[in-house]
């Protein structure tokens, strides 16, 4: 299904190494979101994104950086200055920016990301 | 801060019994609380809407303010119902605050 793809599905990275996770929608929704799925510990926002060339921090950014060129992008680059980067990464969408209790996130399918 | 706490991480019970699942949350604003769910190889998405007072696959779920919860309920589970339910509070924005999240197996 479309909507929302992140790619790749699986990632390997090297100690050290920068490494970006793909996010696209094709929904033309104006927010878009990163969350990290680590078990037990359910879904932390990383970074969110209201509109184009602009995204706040969310509750575990250390580590990560973001951009919103484009509407339908937002991508994330996890840096070697995030300590312990192993996880399932979610990418999510939604056409309400400024909230509302009839507010719905379309999430991607995932990337897993593994720190050798 | 606000928080969202679900307090069991596995839940089991079989076909056709009641199931609830717990969320409870701390937030000083007026609160927005939703249910995802994940079932296995899906995507998370969303099930209900606390505004929307509906029933979704059977499940209801109620906003008590006074005992800061919004459980999630169903009279007769079913073994489809098996998957991995977060409670979520919107909070500024359009952000999301998770729980840890439960994990329903419903047995034959």
């Amino acid at each position: 299904d479309g909507g929302i793809t992140q790619s790749p599905k699986y990632l390997f990275r090297k100690e050290g190494q920068n490494v970006t996770l793909s996010c696209e929608q094709n929904l033309n929704h104006d927010a878009m979101y990163w969350y990290r799925q680590d078990p037990g510990q359910g879904l932390r926002l990383i970074y969110y994104s209201q509109i184009v060339n602009d995204f706040q921090k969310g509750d575990i950014a250390e580590g990560y950086s973001v951009s919103r060129e484009k509407k339908e992008s937002f991508p994330l680059t996890v840096t070697s200055a995030q300590k312990n980067p192993t996880a399932f990464y979610l990418c999510a969408s939604s056409n309400d920016p400024g909230g509302s209790p009839y507010n719905e996130q379309f999430f991607g399918p995932g990337t897993r990301l593994t720190v050798l | 801060a606000q928080r969202v706490t679900q307090p069991e991480k596995l839940l089991s019970v079989f076909k056709g019994a009641p199931v609830e699942l717990k969320c409870n949350y701390s937030y000083s604003g007026s609160p927005e609380l939703f249910w995802y769910v994940q079932y296995s190889r899906q995507r998370l998405q969303l099930l209900l809407r606390h505004i929307s007072r509906e029933s979704i696959k059977g499940f209801t779920a109620d906003l008590n303010k006074g005992e800061t919860s919004f459980h999630l309920k169903k009279p007769f589970a079913q073994e489809e119902d098996s998957a991995m339910y977060y409670c979520a509070l919107e909070t500024s924005g359009s952000r999301l605050t998770f729980g840890e999240g439960t994990q329903l197996t419903v047995n034959p």
